[in-house]
């Protein structure tokens, strides 16, 4: 089953609006990144974090990874069209030799 | 240019003939691994590879294989593919086991 939590399943949300989606899972993590994948392409990295703690942006999007190392969220603010996807997060746990292990993915749509 | 190389695209075939999806990567990365993604169910790891001929299974290894017999080419091999194998692969590679993972394209077979 999915050792990771990911919600919201799926959103769709006005042009313009802040979109928030998050990670969660019982077990301790040491990375936790951010995908987005579009229709037909394989999914493309959009942010890492490697410290408990850590707050990163990458442009309109914002990403941290949780004080308790159990959860990560992702921001995406003033959402336009092309934020439209699947959004996953993946993260590596020390007990399990650190293999990534993906989320369910969040889908996206944009009302323009 | 960095890139991760799938082949085929797109692949429909019969139940029991045997399959192999070819990776490829350009990144001298040591890390492969193979994923297959279904609805609802995010990326599911179903092997990889740590180094040449170094290779173990992930989460839903059965029926399938692979081989690492050269650092920059991890094909997947279905010997009898069934219709529970249909759905989207992705091959991605790594630095090392919990670093950004750059992924194929995909592959989606269809097994009838």
């Amino acid at each position: 089953g999915q050792q990771l939590n990911q919600s919201p399943q799926s959103m769709f949300i006005q042009e313009g609006e802040d979109v928030s989606m998050n990670c969660t899972s019982s077990s301790i993590f040491n990375t936790w990144l951010w995908y987005k994948q579009e229709p037909g392409e394989g999914p493309v990295l959009l942010i890492a974090l490697y410290k408990a703690g850590e707050l990163t942006s990458n442009g309109r999007l914002t990403a941290q990874f949780g004080i308790t190392r159990k959860d990560s969220f992702l921001n995406i603010s003033a959402s336009i069209p092309s934020d439209v996807g699947i959004y996953f997060c993946a993260g590596s746990r020390p007990k399990y030799g650190n293999k990534l292990v993906f989320g369910a993915g969040t889908i996206l749509r944009v009302k323009s | 240019e960095a890139q991760v190389t799938q082949n085929p695209r797109y692949l429909i075939t019969v139940t029991g003939k045997k399959l192999t999806v070819t990776c490829s990567q350009n990144m001298n990365h040591e890390y492969m691994s193979w994923y297959r993604q279904d609805p609802g169910l995010g990326l599911r790891q179903i092997y990889y590879s740590m180094n040449v001929e170094v290779t173990d299974k992930g989460d839903v290894p059965e029926g399938y294989k692979v081989s690492r017999k050269e650092k920059r080419n991890f094909p997947l091999i279905l010997e009898s593919p069934s219709p529970n194998q249909t759905s989207l692969y992705f091959c991605a590679s790594s630095l090392t086991v919990n670093t950004e993972a750059f992924f194929g394209q995909g592959t989606r077979l269809t097994v009838v």
